[in-house]
């Protein structure tokens, strides 16, 4: 079974601070990992996926996350953030064998303030 | 590439009556699709998952006779709400799994509203 957690139901800063959003997982096989955003009836938007490769992942729109196995974390962060970035931001895991099918956190509603 | 068209957008419906939604990969062919819902202000919940010339495989509490759900090809899935009822209202979304990447695309959802 997996499951994430995602810490802070809201988050809120100020334009140009550092955006981090948490998320834990919780997976009995080595996982996959995402980060999705999605904007008001609208689908998700995929940011970054950790498919096992560096541990430091890259995704759009300047954000990043890193794997910490030992931790079982895949924070979401962004050096500066701006208005367009507010947005409800969710993590989701799956396993190997299917990877299509993802188990979602609560998501994060951002928040971004002039 | 790897873009997945949802249609409607939204619907409003009588309670009582069924809705059709449609999935589809544009540019790939999707084998595997997945139907999620989501509730206001609350994360995705899987409904189902969606094979193409089988049956689809249903979540543990999703009624399959209520949430018909065809695969006929490898680029269309559909999800038909049956007998609609104001507790069925929700934001459908679905996804495809691309077969040669680790991944897979969401559509931009489905607004369902019975009245």
């Amino acid at each position: 079974a997996q499951s994430v957690t995602q810490l802070g139901s809201h988050v809120s800063v100020s334009e140009g601070a550092l955006v981090l959003l948490r998320c834990n997982y919780s997976s009995s096989v080595p996982p996959y990992l995402f980060w999705y955003v999605q904007y008001p009836n609208q689908g998700l938007q995929l940011l970054l996926k950790y498919t096992s490769a560096a541990t430091l992942v890259k995704g759009i729109n300047g954000f990043e996350a890193e794997f910490k196995k030992s931790e079982t974390s895949f924070h979401l962060t962004k050096p500066s953030a701006h208005m367009s970035d507010a947005a409800e931001y969710f993590c989701a895991v799956s396993d190997r064998v299917n990877a299509g099918k993802s188990t979602f956190g609560d998501g994060t509603t951002l928040t971004v303030k002039p | 590439g790897a873009v997945v068209s949802q249609h409607p957008s939204w619907v409003i419906c009588k309670s009582g009556t069924s809705v059709k939604i449609e999935c589809r990969s544009l540019d790939f062919q999707a084998t595997t699709m997945f139907w999620y819902r989501q509730f206001p202000k609350q994360s995705l919940m899987l409904m189902a998952t969606s094979n193409e010339g089988s049956k689809a495989t249903y979540e543990q509490g999703v009624e399959k006779d209520k949430f018909l759900i065809n695969h006929a090809s490898l680029t269309l899935s559909t999800l038909t709400v049956t007998s609609a009822h104001p507790e069925d209202s929700s934001f459908y979304i679905c996804s495809a799994a691309r077969t040669d990447i680790y991944g897979y695309t969401f559509g931009s959802g489905t607004r369902l509203t019975v009245v």
